[in-house]
């Protein structure tokens, strides 16, 4: 089956430790996205990536890192430094055109104890 | 940077009621997508408008794309249960895409 695919669905961390959030797809897309999702909220941009190692920060960059080295592969890291890290994270992907939808993957619920 | 509002943020339906979300573009938009997201689930895409004035339909859902493109709506008909969830636009753009605020329906049967 093609898809994306977000592990672990949930995660539990102490506060002050890193954590990284997997995501995969097989769709052979080349852009590749991270939201933040809060209750009650919109999807947030955290950062984006159109092509292997090269990454773009979105609107709310600030204490989270990302990487690419693999087409299929855009890993999450919340560092220690993001303020409110307890969310909803959601990982996208899409061919490079502007006229394209965006797949998700099932999230991963986050939450710093 | 492009921001995108939604009203309203929540409603409240009884079923068998229309339903109807806005979405406003600050800038002029190439196109809006329009996700639905269910409890605890993630976003789903529903449909893209790229034409002025373009309507779409999907059943009960019809989707509109305003004359200046900056605007657009969903408009459901007859709500059902199977309809609860949010609902968000998106602008679709080269480099990334600006999500909504989103509508959350709740529809009471």
């Amino acid at each position: 089956d093609g898809g994306i695919t977000q592990s672990p669905k949930y995660l539990f961390r102490k506060e002050g430790q890193n954590v990284t959030l997997s995501c995969e797809q097989n769709l052979n897309h080349d852009a590749m996205y991270w939201y933040r999702q809060d209750p009650g909220q919109g999807l947030r941009l955290i950062y984006y990536s159109q092509i292997v190692n090269d990454f773009q920060k979105g609107d709310i960059a600030e204490g989270y890192s990302v990487s690419r080295e693999k087409k299929e592969s855009f890993p999450l890291t919340v560092t220690s430094a993001q303020k409110n890290p307890t969310a909803f994270y959601l990982c996208a992907s899409s061919i490079l055109d502007t006229n394209t939808e965006a797949f998700f993957g099932q999230g991963t619920r986050l939450t710093v104890v | 940077g492009q921001q995108v509002m939604q009203i309203p943020q929540y409603q409240h339906v009884q079923e068998g009621e229309d339903f109807t979300t806005y979405c406003n573009s600050s800038t002029t938009l190439s196109n809006i997508q329009w996700y639905k997201q269910r409890p605890g689930g993630h976003p789903v895409f529903l449909i893209q408008l790229v034409k002025s004035g373009e309507v779409k339909k999907q059943k009960r859902l019809t989707f509109q794309f305003g004359e200046a493109k900056k605007n657009s709506s969903l408009h459901i008909t007859a709500t059902q249960t199977t309809d609860v969830g949010t609902y968000f636009c998106a602008a679709g753009g080269y480099q990334k895409v600006t999500f909504g605020t989103g509508t959350k329906l709740q529809v009471i049967p």
